[in-house]
């Protein structure tokens, strides 16, 4: 069963445009919640994280969005950049379980 | 910094034959995982490790042994490969405890055919 349903599976975003995508949870247990980015032929890497004690967190043009009584977190990449064209991947944790549960993907491309 | 380091980077192998994924990180992390991606479904999670000498298996265990004798070093074996094993495989490693962050090695690309 998909535990974190990640959407959309794709987004096109023009330059200097807001990118926004949505994940949604169902295990009330998930106290930590990251946002990996992929470039085409590399590995996931760490770009955000978020836990549910604050509703909001923000790095650079990089915003988490969370609503935990909807058990539902958003990334949101303002000013969106052809250098921002990735796979971004949203999940959940809960507590010392260093088991992450992933959400299946988003593809973004920025268009100069 | 090396951090997490697979090899191969790619590899094809014949349906039935077996062959070791390497993995090792050099950052004296705890815990290690192996994932598996292919397209449209993000990363499922093969075996994953505590510490040297424990093991436990994740979401898509089948066809895959781990094992953990020491803390660097995490291979993947595939016992006989099959087309269905086709995919990318990651190695990942995190210190542990709450809001630790996973760190990815480059990936190996595996074809079966």
């Amino acid at each position: 069963q998909q535990q974190v349903k990640q959407s959309p599976q794709s987004l096109i975003v023009q330059k200097g445009g807001i990118s926004i995508i949505n994940c949604a949870y169902e295990n009330t247990a998930f106290d930590y919640f990251p946002w990996y980015q992929q470039f085409p032929g590399k590995g996931p890497a760490l770009l955000i994280a978020i836990r549910p004690d604050v509703s909001e967190k923000k790095e650079g043009r990089f915003t988490i969005s969370f609503n935990k009584s909807a058990k539902q977190f958003s990334l949101h990449i303002m000013d969106s950049q052809p250098g921002d064209s990735a796979t971004y991947f949203c999940a959940g944790g809960a507590g010392n379980n260093r088991k992450l549960i992933w959400g299946l993907g988003t593809s973004l491309a920025v268009n100069p | 910094n090396a951090g997490v380091t697979q090899t191969p980077k790619f590899q094809v192998l014949k349906t039935g034959q077996s062959m070791t994924l390497q993995c090792a990180q050099d950052m004296n992390h705890e815990y290690m995982s192996w994932y598996r991606q292919d397209p449209g479904m993000g990363l499922r999670l093969i075996h994953y490790s505590v510490g040297a000498g424990i093991t436990d298996q994740g979401e898509v265990p089948n066809g895959y042994n781990v094992s953990r004798s020491t803390t660097e070093d995490f291979p993947l074996r595939l016992l006989s490969a099959a087309p269905s094993q086709t995919s990318v495989y990651f190695c990942a490693s995190s210190q542990g405890g709450r809001e630790t962050e996973a760190f990815f090695g480059q990936g190996t690309r595996l074809t079966v055919v």
